[in-house]
């Protein structure tokens, strides 16, 4: 079963809407933890936001926000005002707290490409 | 400015070559993971490593194995390359995790391999 669904594989939007990025998640711990990580053409991945399961209030990083609703165990990404240089992919991944001695675990979606039009 | 290293951006191999990927990271980190990436498929685990000499399986080890014999580089070894190993390969690293879920990795640029 997947453990991370990113249910949109593309997405267009248009410069200076706000776009959210959809992930759900399935795990049986009560203690784990969210990011989101976008990547350019260029490869390299970015870390933009993480998100506690304990936290209790959603996180924010400048224009990310991530709208989490632990009930529903999703973890939306989103980007206000869009710009053209949010074009990437990106990737949604979870770290279970019961897998930690493994010292590894981020487990990750399949990405969703977002495309910003002028 | 933190920095993990790979060394090629793009590679060309022939089948049943042998083929290495490097990576170095220059922020004492103690874990260090190579990562295949493939569309529609998210980034799957292929080896880690939380110290030097020592390695862990990820979830598709087959084909592959590593090498660390320095905190700093990360070796990934394909011991006879064929064409379904033609990938984007990232490396990346990160602290121990010491118990902090929200430890974050950071990733080199990866290296888009071609075995033909």
């Amino acid at each position: 079963a997947q453990k991370i669904t990113q249910t949109q594989p593309g997405m267009f939007v248009q410069e200076k809407e706000a776009v959210t990025l959809d992930c759900t998640y399935d795990t049986s711990d009560q203690s784990y933890g969210l990011f989101w990580y976008k990547q350019p053409s260029s490869g390299e991945m970015i870390f933009l936001i993480y998100q506690g399961s304990y936290d209790e209030q959603n996180a924010t990083e400048g224009r990310y926000s991530l709208n989490f609703q632990k009930a529903r165990k999703s973890a939306n990404l989103v980007i206000s005002a869009s710009q053209l240089g949010d074009s990437a992919m990106y990737f949604c991944a979870m770290r279970e707290a019961r897998r930690m001695d493994s010292n590894y675990q981020l487990i990750w979606g399949a990405g969703t490409k977002l495309i910003i039009k002028p | 400015d933190v920095k993990v290293t790979q060394s090629s951006r793009y590679l060309v191999k022939r089948t049943g070559e042998k083929v290495f990927l490097e990576c170095v990271q220059d922020m004492d980190h103690e874990n260090m993971f190579w990562y295949r990436q493939d569309p529609g498929l998210g980034l799957r685990l292929i080896y880690f490593s939380y110290d030097v000499k020592m390695k862990e399986k990820g979830d598709i080890p087959e084909g592959y194995s590593v090498s660390r014999e320095k905190k700093e580089r990360f070796s990934l070894i394909l011991e006879s390359a064929s064409t379904n190993q033609t990938s984007m390969y990232l490396c990346a690293s990160s602290r121990g995790t010491g118990g902090r879920l929200n430890t974050e990795a950071f990733f080199g640029q990866g290296t888009r391999l071609t075995v033909v």
